[in-house]
């Protein structure tokens, strides 16, 4: 079955502890990206890769980092979390550019940071 | 800045009425796509459509329009006959550069039988 799939699912976490939230594709898509998404500003990008070793910041990439060593896989890390960065976050994959092509979106992972 | 506005936080209908969802965007390019996304109560991200700036032509599936209009900005999605399972955020995106993807705030429909 083709999907996007991430992990965790949910996590609480506390301010300063390095934390990976993890994104994998099965669908050989080039394109891959992680959004957030906050109550009254629907998703905001924060960082795209458009293909391996690729990565470029999105609209919100402050507080986050990514890579992009495997087609399959793209992680979003966050050094050091901070309460600002609580939200619900989606990996999304598509063939091409996000602009053009459809995006599969992985079921989200809600983050609390206290 | 390029930006999708969703003026519509909130809509609550009866069953069987037709509903429409507002989506005006900002943008500086000629070239460009528009989206329409649903999310479920479950949470996940459904894709609905996708439409070319170049393509005018009203697009119609099932109980589901859309009316883009470049003259006005807007990219209006209808539901017609709503049903209790349209129960749902809606987002409409733009992008632009190809990649940029802008979403809105997101409607959120309630449908009651």
């Amino acid at each position: 079955e083709a999907q996007v799939t991430q992990n965790p699912r949910y996590l609480i976490t506390v301010t300063g502890k390095k934390l990976t939230v993890t994104c994998s594709q099965n669908m050989n898509h080039e394109y891959m990206s992680w959004y957030r998404q906050d109550p009254g500003l629907g998703l905001r990008q924060i960082y795209y890769s458009m293909n391996v070793e690729v990565t470029d910041k999105g609209d919100v990439p402050e507080g986050y980092k990514v890579s992009r060593k495997e087609k399959r896989n793209f992680p979003l890390i966050l050094e050091s979390p901070s309460p600002n960065q609580t939200s619900l976050y989606f990996c999304a994959s598509s063939l091409g550019l996000a602009g053009v092509y459809e995006q599969y979106f992985g079921p989200g992972t809600r983050l609390t940071v206290t | 800045a390029q930006k999708v506005t969703q003026a519509q936080t909130e809509i609550s209908v009866v069953e069987k009425e037709d509903v429409t969802l507002d989506c005006v965007y900002e943008t500086r390019d000629t070239t460009y796509y528009l989206f329409w996304y649903k999310q479920p109560p479950s949470g996940e991200l459904v894709f609905l459509i996708r439409r070319n700036s170049f393509d005018e032509q009203n697009e119609i599936s099932g109980r589901y329009s859309w009316n883009f209009q470049k003259s006005t900005s807007s990219f209006n999605f209808t539901i017609t006959a709503s049903q209790v399972v349209d129960s749902a955020v809606y987002f409409c995106a733009h992008t632009y550069n190809n990649n940029d993807m802008r979403f809105g705030a997101g409607t959120r429909l309630t449908v009651k039988p």
